[in-house]
């Protein structure tokens, strides 16, 4: 597609619901990224993939968030009952090649989750 | 610390006027450094990208790296209402793929 696409774009959920977020990269992009941004702060890093392969999930803050990319394209971003400190936009992106080699990280629009 | 600061409140600047946007980081090891534009309720924008020591311009933009002073900043030139946005700084470690980001400043640009 001609962006990263993001699904739902609205999500409220009641405390103690799972939820599933899902994006899809640029195509081609080998690298995805997931960041979790609160109200007035800057994105925080959750985990990355390159390809298939998550090769860095320090920033999920607990072992209630899972990521997966079985296929290395589509991915999905999953938290398992929800507390109100979730409540945050979920961002995705995905870039061309490793930041760390000049790649350009492109975002989604996000998926607002609210838990109620 | 934080491994990036972006300490200023928001900047109001009237149209036509220059913005000027810094950004510190604690990481000596960091290479990749990035200006994202965020509207409201939006997600961020790459603008700018800068890896060497010096500056870079790319129209009414200038991003300017000091890495012996840990430093990273944005100039907006002839500034326009439609810069009015939250402006993040982004900062990536050699070998490290992942982006770390400050929490942005307001800019408002006054007509």
């Amino acid at each position: 597609g001609a962006g990263v696409s993001q699904s739902p774009r609205y999500k409220v959920a009641k405390r103690g619901q799972d939820v599933a977020l899902r994006c899809d990269p640029i195509s081609g992009h080998v690298s995805l990224f997931w960041y979790q941004q609160a109200l007035g702060q800057g994105p925080e890093f959750l985990t990355y993939f390159q390809n298939e392969a998550q090769l860095d999930k320090s920033g999920l803050p607990s072992d209630r968030f899972f990521a997966e990319r079985p296929e290395g394209s589509v991915s999905t971003l999953k938290i398992q009952r929800t507390q109100q400190e979730d409540s945050a936009v979920y961002l995705c992106a995905s870039s061309l090649a490793p930041i760390y080699s000049g790649g350009r990280a492109f975002f989604g629009q996000g998926t607002r989750l609210t838990v109620v | 610390q934080k491994e990036v600061e972006q300490n200023s409140g928001p900047l109001s600047v009237p149209e036509g006027a220059i913005a000027s946007l810094n950004c510190t980081y604690s990481d000596r090891g960091s290479q990749s450094f990035f200006w994202y534009r965020q509207y409201s309720g939006k997600s961020p924008e790459l603008i700018m990208f800068i890896y060497s020591n010096g500056d870079k311009e790319d129209g009414r933009f200038t991003a300017q790296l000091n890495k012996a002073s840990q430093y990273v900043s944005l100039l907006i030139r002839d500034s326009q209402p439609s810069d009015s946005a939250t402006y993040l700084c982004a900062v990536s470690s050699y070998g490290n793929n992942r982006l770390a980001f400050g929490k942005g400043n307001q800019v408002v640009v006054i007509p």
